[in-house]
């Protein structure tokens, strides 16, 4: 069965200490993975799309890899500002409906000044 | 420009009735998709439309659950004779043609009383 694990379920930082998020995922064939963060109250709001192993994007502090059954939300010198609900989803490259994603159930990550 | 906007933000109702959420995609976007988050749960996958094809609605629960989309643009999704398992926050999606990213509405919180 297709599906995306995230770990862990929370993470609580101090302003300024790096850490990882973690995204593993067991598919018969990946076409994409993606990351969004959600806020409280709003819908998932995009942040990056890895298609291939090796691969690395980054915006800000933020920098997601992708090997071939996981990838990592890295975070460097968190603010506040980045306390929300970091989602994993992958889409199928065949099998199943190939319109959707599958979503992991997401890291609420706090971040304290 | 403006993003995906959902209607209503909220909606209460009693179990029983029938509801319609609407949803209003980024303009020019042929894909358009519902998912469903629960409380505690990743968001789950409903229907998928593409285009003038054929819905994929190998998502929706039930046959209570339907969803259609009038013009390649605006789509509603409706649930009748709602049960108190259908209270979630109901989001909808579009990408443009030949693009992976997903974008998101704000989404619509559904208690069912």
């Amino acid at each position: 069965e297709d599906q995306v694990t995230q770990s862990p379920e929370a993470l609580r930082l101090q302003e300024g200490e790096s850490s990882s998020l973690n995204c593993s995922y067991t598919v018969s064939g990946l076409r994409g993975l993606f990351w969004y963060r959600q806020d409280p109250g709003k819908g998932p709001e995009f942040l990056f799309t890895l298609y291939s192993a090796g691969e690395e994007k980054e915006k800000e502090r933020l920098k997601a890899t992708l090997t071939k059954k996981e990838s990592f939300l890295h975070i460097t010198a968190p603010k506040p500002e980045d306390s929300a609900t970091y989602l994993c989803a992958v889409r199928l490259l065949y099998g199943g409906s190939q319109g959707n994603l599958i979503f992991g159930k997401g890291t609420k990550l706090s971040v304290k000044p | 420009g403006a993003g995906v906007s959902q209607s209503p933000s909220n909606k209460v109702t009693e179990k029983g009735k029938d509801v319609e959420l609407r949803c209003d995609p980024i303009s020019g976007h042929t894909a358009l998709y519902w998912y469903r988050q629960s409380l505690g749960q990743g968001l789950e996958f409903l229907i998928y439309f593409q285009g003038n094809s054929a819905p994929d609605k190998s998502g929706l629960p039930s046959d209570r659950f339907s969803a259609e989309r009038t013009g390649g643009s605006v789509s509603t999704l409706t649930i009748q004779r709602t049960q108190q398992e259908d209270s979630a926050v109901y989001l909808c999606a579009s990408s443009p043609s030949g693009q992976e990213t997903q974008y998101f509405g704000p989404g619509t919180r559904l208690l069912v009383l």
